[in-house]
């Protein structure tokens, strides 16, 4: 199973608006909306952002959205803060019974 | 408050073997399924084995099926990973996490740390 395809680094100024995108199969993303985001600032365990392609956590801030179009998932991070700055996982569950991360996207608040 | 804590990482040569083990409190254990994922130095997350709350449902990524094996004692509230015939690509922190939502682990340990090299 291949990981998911996602862009090395992004970036954005506060108060901007980011997109971060997921690209699989339609083995994966396509297939399922078992799509996770985790955030994973430097030194630190993952943390779960977004589940099921859109549903956010108790206390994870609204700002934080999920979305899907065919085998794209995204996640999107408005009014943009420095405490924003992590690298960014995208997951999914996959027709082998298995599950896929991305490669991740470093994010850059400017 | 929810825990979850691993142990049993350490430095391995290649070919051997280790046990990791991951001790959950703060919920109900056996209600819930578990992930292992492991992160090499400096690089990505990578998903490693899964298995359901009673253990009828194991999974494994293609890069450590039939070298490691997945398991759990809900009685003692423990979830392990034994790995076997352990390559030099192993190297990872590895991390035990809890799913609550379908596919998404909400609930992470601090990740123990397996090293392996001669």
């Amino acid at each position: 199973q291949s990981a998911l395809s996602q862009p090395p680094s992004v970036s954005g100024s506060p108060g901007q608006s980011v997109t971060i995108s997921c690209t699989g199969t339609s083995s994966d993303v396509g297939n399922y909306d078992r799509v996770s985001w985790y955030q994973q600032p430097p030194g630190t365990v993952p943390k779960l952002m977004i589940y099921e392609v859109s549903n956010r956590p108790s206390g994870v801030p609204d700002r934080f959205s999920g979305s899907k179009s065919g085998n794209t998932a995204s996640l999107t991070i408005s009014g943009l803060q420095a405490e924003d700055e992590a690298d960014y996982y995208c997951s999914s569950y996959t027709t082998s019974s298995t599950f896929v991360f991305g490669g991740g996207t470093k994010l850059t608040v400017l | 408050e929810v825990q979850l804590v691993e142990s049993g990482g350490g430095l391995v040569q290649p070919g051997g073997s280790l046990r990791l083990s991951c001790a959950a409190s703060g919920f109900t254990f056996s209600s819930y399924s578990m992930h292992w994922v492991r992160q090499a130095p400096g690089k990505g997350l990578e998903w490693v084995s899964y298995v359901g709350s009673g253990s009828g449902v194991i999974f494994y990524a293609g890069s450590v099926k039939g070298r490691f094996i997945i398991s759990r004692d809900n009685a003692k509230n423990s979830l392990y990973l034994q790995m076997n015939s352990l390559r030099a690509e192993d190297t990872a922190v590895y991390y035990c996490g809890r799913e609550v939502f379908y596919g998404g682990l909400d609930d992470w340990g601090q990740g123990t740390l397996v090293t392996v090299s001669s």
